[in-house]
């Protein structure tokens, strides 16, 4: 079965710097989908960023970006010029065609003033 | 684009009475819809999968008489907590699936029992 792991339960960051969310999986399948939504106080899930395994090249999204490492299996998410606003829950998730979204535990993202 | 909505935001009511939340996709026809429920600083727990005009599919341990999903349409489908608890107090959330296999979520829905 696949998983999804973040190892970093909470995580802090200065405003206007840059922090990295880890992520990692397992699976025995080539072809997939990887995401992060970010989860706010409002606890209104939002996509973040996705990534279809078939591409090499890392998904990117304003200051959101990520470190797809297929081999490795690892799909860290950067986020630059930090904000309050990006303060929150970050999940990562893992997705194959048709089956059902596995989430990882989640970070806690805090932005310090 | 890719919104959805969730209905009620939050619903407090009496033990043994049922609550029903809807979700419904705005501006896309969703494939698949999903419900979920989050306990306070956990992740996501899949309850069921549901596509339209067919059964639901319910994970391991979740009561399908408890939990009645029905998916009446592409863009609007049904929770039923029926005869609920305190236990059943929770956060509960909706997704809805586009082809490109992405889930958009509504905003949830917060239910006490008492």
């Amino acid at each position: 079965a696949q998983t999804v792991t973040q190892s970093q339960p909470e995580m802090s960051v200065q405003e206007a710097e840059t922090v990295t969310l880890s992520c990692t999986y397992d699976t025995s399948e080539s072809d997939y989908y990887l995401f992060w939504y970010k989860q706010p106080p409002s606890r209104q899930m939002i996509l973040v960023i996705r990534q279809e395994a078939y591409k090499q090249q890392n998904a990117t999204e304003n200051r959101f970006s990520v470190n797809f490492q297929k081999a490795a299996k690892s799909f860290s998410l950067k986020i630059s010029d930090s904000q309050l606003g990006d303060a929150a829950m970050y999940f990562c998730a893992y997705t194959n065609y048709g089956q059902n979204f596995v989430f990882g535990p989640g970070t806690r993202l805090s932005v310090l003033p | 684009g890719a919104v959805v909505s969730q209905h009620p935001s939050r619903v407090i009511c009496k033990s043994g009475t049922s609550v029903k939340i809807e979700c419904r996709s705005l501006d896309f026809q969703a494939t698949t819809m999903f419900w979920y429920r989050q306990f306070p600083k956990q992740s996501l727990m899949l309850m069921a999968t549901s596509n339209e005009g067919s059964k639901a599919t319910y994970e391991q341990g979740v009561e399908k008489d408890k939990f009645l999903i029905n998916h009446a349409s592409l863009t609007l489908s049904t929770l039923t907590v029926t005869s609920a608890h305190p236990e059943d107090s929770s956060f509960y959330i909706c997704s809805a699936g586009t082809e490109q296999e992405t889930q958009y979520f509504g905003p949830g829905t917060r239910l006490l029992v008492l």
